[in-house]
């Protein structure tokens, strides 16, 4: 079964500062890894996609970065901004269309 | 392009009530889930359907939970009776084998 774990569950930044989140998994056969964002009371938002034969996955500031050999997966955003405050969670799919998730890394953007 | 709708966004109801959720995924997404997500921990799969056939619901408390996907389209989840342990926002999502789309969830709280 594959686990997957997210540290730290929390993080607080000042503005400006880069974010580096971690996704470890047990389970090195996947088909893809994706991060969402969580804001409070609402869905999940799909940020990057990284499919297994990748290595990383940019968007604007968000750049993921993915190792399947250690079973991990990092998050990197530059530049952090108040607005960047959620929770971040990862989620692998293990080649048969099930998505396990990690319980996300809360964090806060000080301004 | 719509996205995944989910209806009641909030309910609250007594203990041995019951509860029924809806959702509409996005047109031609083949693959719907059910997530349960408890505050502070990530979605959990509750169950996964193919078109109109169940991957996987070896999660499901079926003592209590149902789900059905009709015509392969849209879904509902059926709490009967509800326990406390119950409250959790419930998430669908949909996917055609790339990223994930959520809804914003249906907020259940049982008192």
């Amino acid at each position: 079964k594959q686990e997957v774990t997210q540290i730290p569950a929390a993080l607080s930044v000042p503005e400006g500062e880069n974010l580096v989140l971690n996704c470890s998994f047990t389970d090195s056969a996947i088909y893809n890894l994706q991060w969402f964002r969580q804001d409070p009371g609402k869905g999940l938002t799909s940020l990057l996609l990284i499919q297994s034969s990748q290595r990383e996955q940019t968007s604007g500031r968000l750049n993921a970065s993915l190792d399947k050999s250690s079973g991990r997966s990092t998050l990197y955003i530059a530049a952090s901004q108040p607005g960047d405050s959620a929770t971040y969670l990862c989620a692998v799919d293990s080649n048969d269309y099930k998505l396990s998730f990690g319980a996300g890394t809360t964090v806060t953007v000080r301004a | 392009e719509a996205g995944v709708a989910q209806s009641p966004r909030y309910k609250i109801i007594e203990k041995r009530q019951s509860v029924a959720f809806w959702c509409n995924p996005i047109s031609g997404h083949a693959t719907l889930y059910w997530y349960q997500q408890i505050l502070g921990q990530g979605p959990k799969l509750l169950i996964q359907f193919q078109n109109n056939g169940v991957v996987d619901d070896s999660q499901l408390p079926k003592d209590r939970f149902s789900a059905e996907r009709l015509k392969g389209v849209d879904s509902t989840l059926k709490i009967q009776p509800a326990k406390l342990e119950d409250s959790a926002v419930y998430l669908c999502a949909s996917t055609q084998r790339g990223s994930l789309y959520f809804g914003e969830g249906s907020w259940l709280t049982v008192v």
